[in-house]
């Protein structure tokens, strides 16, 4: 079955970096595109970026541009999210999420969420 | 950038009734490219449609999804009581957007 595990909580400072992991299984990886959404506590859902896990292109949102990078590492099947520059306002939990199938841009699978704290 | 603004905000009703969420778009969303979501407190979100009716797998057929262009809705025929929950929508067809979620509650 699809799974989509990604790394424990993290405690960062403002101004540091924090890359979150997500690893899938259950699938071939690089069929399909995995997206990346973050949740501010009692807030809305907000899309981040996406990358193409078989040629590994990224597509980033405006917001996040400066300071936001994806990667992944094929043969281990993860997916990477860092971001940068950290404020207080990037608070929130991280979903990692596959797409229903390739260039079907609906989240189907999510991973169970990162909470990300950024506090001095 | 495509908005997508959902109303109303927070609905309360009983179970049994039945509910139709709104999801408008401030451009036309081509091809239909349109998704719901349900999220429970402490849960990651669930796909419920895609294609703005598409059912995802395993999701209930007193759940329907329709519309077109800029006007979406979503309609739960006889709530039941894990219905309870934050609905969002999402559209793909122009990058990627979510609506600001509308909250069904227990009346």
């Amino acid at each position: 079955q699809v799974q989509l595990v990604q790394s424990g909580a993290e405690v960062k400072k403002p101004g540091a970096s924090v890359k979150v992991s997500c690893k899938a299984s259950g699938y071939t990886f690089a069929n399909y595109y995995i997206h990346w959404v973050r949740q501010a506590p009692g807030l809305g859902l907000e899309w981040m970026g996406i990358i193409n896990c078989g040629g590994g292109d990224t597509t980033y949102s405006q917001k996040f541009q400066d300071r936001l990078t994806m990667t992944r590492d094929t043969p281990t099947g993860t997916v990477y999210m860092e971001l940068s520059s950290l404020r207080s306002e990037d608070t929130a939990v991280y979903y990692c999420a596959r797409e229903v199938a390739l260039g079907v841009g609906a989240m189907s699978f999510w991973g169970q969420g990162t909470l990300v704290t950024v506090s001095s | 950038e495509i908005v997508l603004t959902q109303s109303p905000g927070t609905l309360s009703l009983s179970p049994g009734e039945r509910v139709t969420l709104s999801c408008r778009a401030s451009q036309s969303v081509s091809g239909r490219q349109l998704a719901w979501y349900q999220q429970k407190p402490g849960q990651a979100p669930r796909l419920l449609f895609h294609g703005a009716s598409s059912r995802a797998t395993g999701i209930p057929d007193r759940f329907s999804g329709s519309g077109s262009g800029t006007d979406f809705t979503l309609t739960i025929s006889r709530l039941e009581p894990e219905d309870f929950a934050v609905y969002y929508c999402q559209q793909y067809s122009r990058s990627y957007t979510f609506g600001q979620g509308t909250r069904l509650e227990i009346k």
